[in-house]
């Protein structure tokens, strides 16, 4: 069964690293989310990107973040300057249409900043 | 804009008993509901979703939830609770105009021997 895959597991930085976040959707999905789970908190949608472009963004999703899809399989989360209260876990999904149709979430990369 | 309210973040249940995770919703426009686990240090799995038609959907591992628009909730219920049960549950809820998903704040799930 297909799968989306999130690398790495997880990542250590320190405060004001940039980082990047890599995520492999399942290859005939057309839609590409991001999402991030604080510790103990619950899972919040950060940008959505279809047609290589942002769809939709929250106000999680400041200047700092920025997404791509550089090669027709990656995509990728970047942070230019990591803060601490960007630890978190962060989940990549993806969907064959948008809207109601299923996201399937990838395992999620944690990021701890020191 | 849309919500969802979990009642209840730690359920404890004895295993063999039935489950109950509440979930209610708030929507402006008709909306498309999930309910997802979460393993320890795991990634999120879709239990099951409901879109349109029939308002009682079954998904996996034995669980099912029930659309009722009047009380605007989505409970998930499991007749028999087996230990592997034991996991993080969310409830979640889209609109066909909207691509993301509003999570609620999760359930922890315990199971008792």
């Amino acid at each position: 069964e297909p799968e989306v895959t999130q690398t790495p597991s997880h990542q250590v930085t320190q405060m004001g690293q940039e980082v990047i976040l890599r995520c492999v959707p399942i290859s005939n999905h057309l839609y590409f989310y991001w999402y991030r789970q604080i510790l103990g908190q619950k899972v919040e949608f950060l940008v959505s990107f279809y047609n290589n472009e942002i769809s939709e963004k929250s106000e999680i999703f400041d200047d700092q973040f920025s997404v791509e899809r550089p090669d027709g399989s990656n995509f990728t989360l970047k942070i230019r300057s990591t803060k601490l209260e960007d630890s978190a876990m962060y989940f990549c999904a993806s969907s064959g249409q948008g809207g109601s149709y299923e996201q399937y979430f990838g395992p999620g990369t944690r990021l701890t900043v020191t | 804009a849309q919500s969802v309210t979990q009642l209840g973040s730690h359920v404890s249940v004895s295993e063999g008993a039935l489950v109950l995770l509440r979930c209610n919703y708030s929507s402006s426009v008709p909306p498309y509901l999930f309910w997802y686990v979460q393993y320890p240090n795991q990634g999120l799995q879709l239990l099951l979703k409901y879109t349109t038609g029939a308002t009682l959907v079954k998904g996996i591992n034995g669980f099912e939830a029930e659309f009722k628009k009047s009380e605007t909730s989505f409970h998930l219920t499991k007749p028999s609770a087996h230990m592997s049960d034991a996991a993080e549950y969310f409830c979640a809820v889209t609109s066909n105009r909207d691509d993301k998903i509003i999570f609620g704040k999760g359930t922890r799930l315990h199971i008792l021997p």
